[in-house]
């Protein structure tokens, strides 16, 4: 199957600093990513719609100048959460579909942590 | 809008014996049907889908799911579990029209004991 990657897997920040998280299609191209959160023993929720040259389709209450999204190019996509407060501690997972688009492949996540 | 119910937070079963997850869906146009399975601090892989024809979907690792439009269920099933599969398992909804929109459960957590 298609492989998404993500990095770092893990990262641990002070509050008040920025961290980049990178999402990338390995074997295939991506015009569309999907950005997603996860909290502890909770489902996944849609946080915004990566898309290529042109800007992230944001969900409601998604604050997109934190959380700000660059799909720079068909394989990659980026996950900047600026000013990292304790609250946005969590786990971040990006998809890609493939193919005809129905299926959607997701990376390992990344766990963040912000003291 | 959609939504999808995994009313089962966790399911203990023991090793070797069948094991049944629930979903239920809701939605007003047609919809694509997916199970998910997510291990420990990893992301999630796909177990199998449904889109269209028969409503009996075969999966990796033995699982096998029927959809159900009257009862707009679509339930995974495996015959006989391992060790291996416990895991987070989600359920997953996305309508045909913007198909690339997953709407997920809030999951279920498998746990095959010896």
């Amino acid at each position: 199957g298609a492989v998404v990657s993500q990095h770092p897997s893990r990262v641990i920040c002070k509050s008040g600093t920025s961290v980049k998280i990178e999402c990338r299609s390995l074997d295939f191209q991506a015009t569309t990513m999907f950005w997603y959160r996860q909290f502890p023993k909770k489902s996944l929720m849609l946080m915004a719609t990566s898309n290529e040259g042109s800007k992230a389709t944001y969900e409601q209450g998604v604050e997109k100048d934190k959380f700000l999204i660059n799909h720079a190019s068909l394989t990659l996509s980026t996950l900047t959460v600026t000013s990292a407060h304790p609250e946005d501690s969590s786990f971040y997972i990006c998809s890609a579909p493939t193919g005809t688009g129905e299926t959607q492949y997701f990376g390992p996540g990344t766990r963040l942590l912000v003291l | 809008a959609q939504s999808v119910t995994q009313l089962d937070s966790q399911v203990p079963v023991f090793e070797e014996a069948p094991v049944e997850l629930r979903c239920n869906y809701s939605s007003s146009v047609s919809v694509y049907l997916f199970w998910y399975v997510q291990y420990p601090n990893q992301g999630l892989q796909l177990l199998l889908k449904y889109l269209s024809g028969s409503t009996l979907v075969k999966g990796i690792n033995g699982f096998e799911a029927e959809f159900n439009k009257s009862q707009t269920s679509f339930h995974l099933r495996k015959p006989s579990v391992h060790i291996s599969d416990t895991a987070e398992y989600f359920c997953a909804v996305s309508d045909t029209g913007s198909f690339q929109k997953l709407v997920f459960g809030t999951g279920t957590r498998l746990l095959v004991s010896p």
